[in-house]
């Protein structure tokens, strides 16, 4: 099946600085890749998310790149700001939508 | 708020004994996807149903089943609960089969086998 690993496990970052997130996944097949975003006591939430057929996709503050050939991607967030303090999860598809997950990024934000 | 209802929010329970987690989609969706999410494991995938019908199936133990009734609510038993069953169980829900379509998560039932 599907293996996706997720890298840093945790990321500190001042505030306003960039925080960069990279995931790789194992099938080829994986077609469709999404980011979510958990709070503490919350279960995770869709923020962007990207499909095989695009190498890019913004929005606002963040975005995500995918580079199908070495099969991986990554998430980067600008202008960091305290509420982008969470855990983040990669995961990957083959459209069948059996998602398989990164193991997350505990990401801080310092004020 | 995502849409999707899951209840209880927190369950205690004891070794070998028996439980029921239950799932309201948001309206209009067909497809509920049961996760666990535990500290060694990480978000596990454990089972799929559309419209009623199973769909795919993860790394779902036999001990544990699930059903989706006509009204789209979904429930996952979970029998012979191990210690290493605790776990946080998230639902989630989408409006179409599989492919492309964003995922909406609940709020997660915590679960601890004592």
């Amino acid at each position: 099946g599907e293996n996706v690993e997720q890298h840093p496990s945790t990321l500190s970052v001042q505030e306003g600085d960039s925080a960069v997130i990279k995931c790789t996944y194992s099938d080829s097949a994986s077609n469709y890749f999404p980011w979510y975003k958990q709070e503490l006591g919350k279960g995770p939430q869709l923020i962007i998310d990207i499909r095989s057929n695009v190498g890019e996709k913004k929005d606002q503050r963040i975005a995500v790149t995918l580079n199908k050939t070495a099969k991986h991607f990554s998430l980067h967030i600008t202008e960091t700001q305290p509420e982008d303090s969470a855990v983040y999860f990669c995961a990957a598809s083959i459209s069948d939508y059996k998602l398989s997950f990164g193991a997350g990024t505990t990401v801080t934000v310092r004020a | 708020d995502s849409g999707v209802t899951q209840t209880p929010k927190h369950l205690i329970t004891a070794t070998g004994q028996r439980v029921t987690l239950r799932c309201s989609p948001r309206s209009g969706d067909l497809s509920v996807y049961w996760y666990q999410q535990s500290l060694d494991q990480g978000l596990q995938f454990l089972i799929q149903y559309y419209n009623g019908e199973e769909r795919a199936k993860g790394n779902i133990l036999e001990r544990f089943s699930a059903q989706q009734f006509p009204d789209l609510h979904s429930e996952l038993n979970l029998s012979s609960l191990e210690l290493g069953d605790s776990a946080l169980y998230f639902c989630a829900s989408s409006p179409r089969e599989g492919g492309y379509t964003e995922a909406f998560f609940g709020q997660g039932t915590r679960l601890t086998v004592v």
